[in-house]
């Protein structure tokens, strides 16, 4: 059973405010992504770490900024939410190593911006 | 970029039905995955699939990882209405501590009791 949590998991904020979604795991994992979905569409991943002090951006493009200076924290911020930011956002993790492709994802942040 | 082209893009099945799914890419992948995911939630991993060829089980779920290594399907024998959701395949093209996923756009099954 994967432990990873996200929180809020529901969102509604006006245009211009400044927000952070959390996301923690517990199983000690290395990697963490953020990955954005529109409903019922493909998730695309938009940052990414692979240890305390490393980030990466994703394939696709966001103003979303991250931060891992624990192993079981990533929390992605927004300086200034858009309407255009209005997703669901989701936080994963895996293991290093040979398993590595098995993310495991928590349940996810729904933004709406007004 | 590379993407994976998943079908169908949706079902609308009789409960007790089989279902089968299929992801394609013109890229090699070195693992596919298969997710489900319920409204509102985060994907659950179903089934990961590491070797070419590999055909593994997971309850009334099988999948396949292709021999080409640019495809994989998705079974679900005798379906209940539980395992009506979304259904996703994600590929990695790296291996050991590299490469990420890419996913495709999702197979939304129906089931009618």
């Amino acid at each position: 059973e994967a432990d990873i949590y996200q929180t809020p998991r529901y969102l509604v904020i006006g245009t211009g405010k400044k927000i952070t979604l959390e996301c923690s795991q517990t199983m000690g994992h290395d990697k963490m992504y953020w990955y954005q979905q529109d409903p019922g569409m493909e998730l695309h991943l938009i940052h990414y770490s692979y240890g305390v002090n490393s980030t990466e951006k994703g394939d696709l493009s966001s103003e979303s900024t991250v931060s891992r200076i624990r192993t079981e924290h990533f929390p992605l911020t927004l300086e200034s939410a858009r309407p255009s930011h209005t997703s669901q956002y989701l936080c994963a993790s895996s293991e290093s190593g040979a398993l590595s492709g098995e993310q495991y994802f928590g349940p996810g942040t729904r933004l709406t911006v007004t | 970029g590379q993407q994976l082209n998943q079908s169908p893009q949706s079902m609308f099945i009789q409960e007790g039905e089989d279902v089968s799914m299929n992801c394609t890419s013109s890229s090699i992948f070195n693992t596919w995955l298969w997710y489900k995911q319920d409204p509102g939630e985060g994907p659950v991993l179903l089934i990961a699939l590491y070797k070419a060829g590999e055909l593994t089980s997971n309850g009334r779920l099988t999948a396949q990882f292709g021999i080409t290594r640019k495809d994989s399907f998705l079974n679900i024998s005798a379906s209940i209405p539980s395992d009506v959701g979304i259904y996703f395949c994600a590929g990695r093209k790296g291996s050991g501590n590299t490469g990420k996923l890419i996913f495709g756009q999702g197979t939304t099954l129906q089931v009618k009791p």
